[in-house]
């Protein structure tokens, strides 16, 4: 069966500091991978999706970047994070036509 | 740019009761919906969905419609319990569901005991 794993679960950053949050998923190959934000009042905002090793797709202009190195690893990241940048991020798959799945999230705050 | 707006931020409920989530889009490419469920802390988990071919799906106590000509789709819970207290989210997707989802707002579901 697949899984998806997410860590850390929780992080507190200073404002400036860098960011690396990872997401691994297992049981299947070449899926669709996604970071989301949760932010009040905003929903689940896209901020990233790829379909493939090194295939990005930005959707909003951020503070933010992503990269995937393997099929199944992917990963967000920020050289010096802003105190806007605190929320909860998702990472999600789908792949086929199927639901998306949503890995366990991030609360990151930025203080 | 909202494609995906759920206009309701909450809504309470008596247990037993049908539960009404409601979920409005504006881009006719869309043609497949879902709704999701979380609680606090968690990533979201996936309830029930529909493609743009079908008007109507039903899973145990969960129905989801779809209203192609208003851009309309809700999710229909009955019996409401407690353990249904959640944010719910709808999202939708073009190329039936090999897109990226685009979600809503969410709406927070409170069942009263």
């Amino acid at each position: 069966s697949q899984t998806i794993h997410q860590w850390p679960a929780t992080l507190v950053q200073p404002v400036g500091s860098p960011l690396s949050l990872e997401c691994t998923v297992e049981g299947t190959s070449n899926p669709n991978l996604y970071w989301y934000r949760q932010a009040a009042g905003r929903g689940l905002q896209l901020l990233f999706y790829s379909v493939g090793i090194g295939q990005i797709s930005s959707e909003v202009p951020q503070n933010l970047s992503a990269s995937r190195p393997q099929d199944r690893q992917f990963i967000l990241s920020s050289k010096k994070l802003l105190l806007s940048d605190s929320g909860f991020y998702l990472c999600a798959w789908n792949g086929g036509g199927t639901e998306a799945f949503f890995g366990q999230g991030t609360r990151l705050t930025v203080v | 740019d909202q494609q995906v707006k759920q206009n309701s931020p909450s809504l309470s409920v008596q247990e037993g009761r049908i539960s009404i989530l409601n979920c409005d889009y504006t881009n006719s490419m869309f043609d497949y919906f879902l709704w999701y469920k979380k609680y606090p802390a968690e990533g979201p988990t996936f309830l029930i969905s529909i493609s743009s071919i079908k008007d109507k799906n039903e899973d145990g106590r969960f129905t989801v419609f779809l209203n192609k000509s208003a851009k309309h789709l809700s999710l229909h819970i009955v019996p409401s319990q407690p353990g249904d207290s959640a944010v719910y989210f709808c999202a939708a997707s073009i190329n039936f569901g090999n897109e990226k989802l685009t979600f809503g707002t969410g709406t927070r579901l409170t069942i009263i005991p």
